[in-house]
Parts: structure tokens; sequence; C-alpha cells
């Protein structure tokens, strides 16, 4: 079936722009996870969803940031007033709930 | 001291060895543990989990996983070029989300 899509898979942007990064889930997953990648680096944590509701937004650098998914299923990440620190490849994953997840392609941001 | 450590490699076996990666973990009431591989400028793809002491089994994968010390491994049998890739290490502390190493770079060589 169908994976785990991202839109844009890349996006290039201005400094001090704004945003939207999209994950469509897969089908029937109830979790959805936002995580960035930096080069040479693991992914790192930015929010959870279980259903509508954030259960865990700890990993989101400051305020700037913010994700939503209204319906229980695709979901946004919203970048305010970018940074070229936010240059990275923002990776969503979606789990059935049990631990595991999957991964989407990326959206490879670049701000300049 | 990083929550997930791994050896950044690379790590360069021959064809048809065995290769074993390592990873450490530090926060003792971690509860699962997973492995994902990474090909260049792709995302990570699932591998194997594993969540109690002992091995796991799958294909030409093993999981390792010692809970006393703190440490999990994968083994690789019939090592192909193809497995080539950063292989990542994760934790979950039973809070959903993932705590990832830096990944160990694997390369087999023909």
């Amino acid at each position: 079936g169908a994976g785990v899509s991202q839109t844009p898979s890349n996006k290039v942007t201005e400094k001090g722009k704004y945003v939207e990064l999209r994950c469509d889930p897969i089908s029937g997953h109830t979790a959805l996870y936002w995580y960035r990648q930096s080069l040479g680096q693991g992914p790192e944590f930015l929010i959870y969803f279980q259903g509508t509701g954030a259960a865990d937004d700890s990993g989101l650098p400051n305020d700037r940031f913010f994700a939503v998914r209204p319906e229980g299923s695709v979901s946004t990440l919203k970048i305010q007033r970018t940074e070229r620190g936010d240059s990275a490849v923002y990776l969503c994953a979606s789990s059935p709930g049990n631990n595991e997840q999957f991964f989407g392609p990326g959206t490879r941001l670049t701000v300049l | 001291q990083k929550e997930v450590e791994q050896n950044s490699g690379p790590l360069s076996v021959p064809e048809g060895a065995i290769a074993s990666l390592n990873c450490t973990y530090s926060d003792r009431g971690s509860q699962s543990f997973f492995w994902y591989r990474q090909y260049s400028g792709k995302s990570p793809e699932l591998i194997m989990f594993i969540y109690s002491n002992g091995d796991k089994e799958d294909g030409r994968f093993t999981a390792q996983l010692n809970k006393a010390s703190q440490y999990v491994s994968l083994l690789i049998r019939d090592s192909q070029p193809s497995d080539s890739a950063t292989y990542l290490c994760a934790v979950n502390k039973n809070t959903d989300k993932l705590i990832f190493g830096t990944g160990t770079r694997l390369q087999v060589f023909p």
C-alpha cells in the first residue's frame, strides 16, 4: 500500500519567510511524528500527534515552530520567520500505535 | 553523555562476512529498541525492533539486546554490497518518541 508522503520534497526559502511542510500518513495510522535530521546526525524528535491532538511537543525548538493535524490524518508543520539554522531534512513518520514508526521521504528545507 | 551512542564508522566488511553494529544507551528506562537503515539521500527504513533481552532473528538480520549492559546490536549475515548504508539505532522510553543515535556507516566491499 501507499507509504507516508511528504510535500514538497525540496523547499528553498529566504531568511525570515514562513514555510509549511505537509505530511500524509499511512491510511489508518493514528500516530504521526515529526523529526528533523541534519547532515551526519540521527533524526531529532519534534512533535507527536495521537489523533488530532499533540500528545508531545517537547521537541519543538522554539515558538517559531508549530504543527497541526486538524482531522487526524494530514499534518502540517509550520515554521515562522525562518532562520538559516532551520535548514535540515524534515521527516514525518506514522505508526499504527505499536511504536513501529514508518518514515516518509522527507522535505529538504534550505533557508538562504 | 549522549542518550544513544554509536560508532560513526565507517565499518568496512567484505562481501559474505558478518557485519556487527553496536549501540549503547544511557537510560535504563528504555523499553524498546529499533534498527533503521538509511541509504544516502533517503529516509530511514525500519529493519527490526526488539523489546526483550536476547536475540531476535529476521532473515539475514539478528538483533541482540542486553538490558543489564545497556547495549543493543545488529548482526548482518552474508553481507552484500547493497547493505552498504548508515544504520541508525533508536530507543523508546514508552513516551512514543524515538531517540536516535548518529548512525554507523557500513561499507560492504566485493
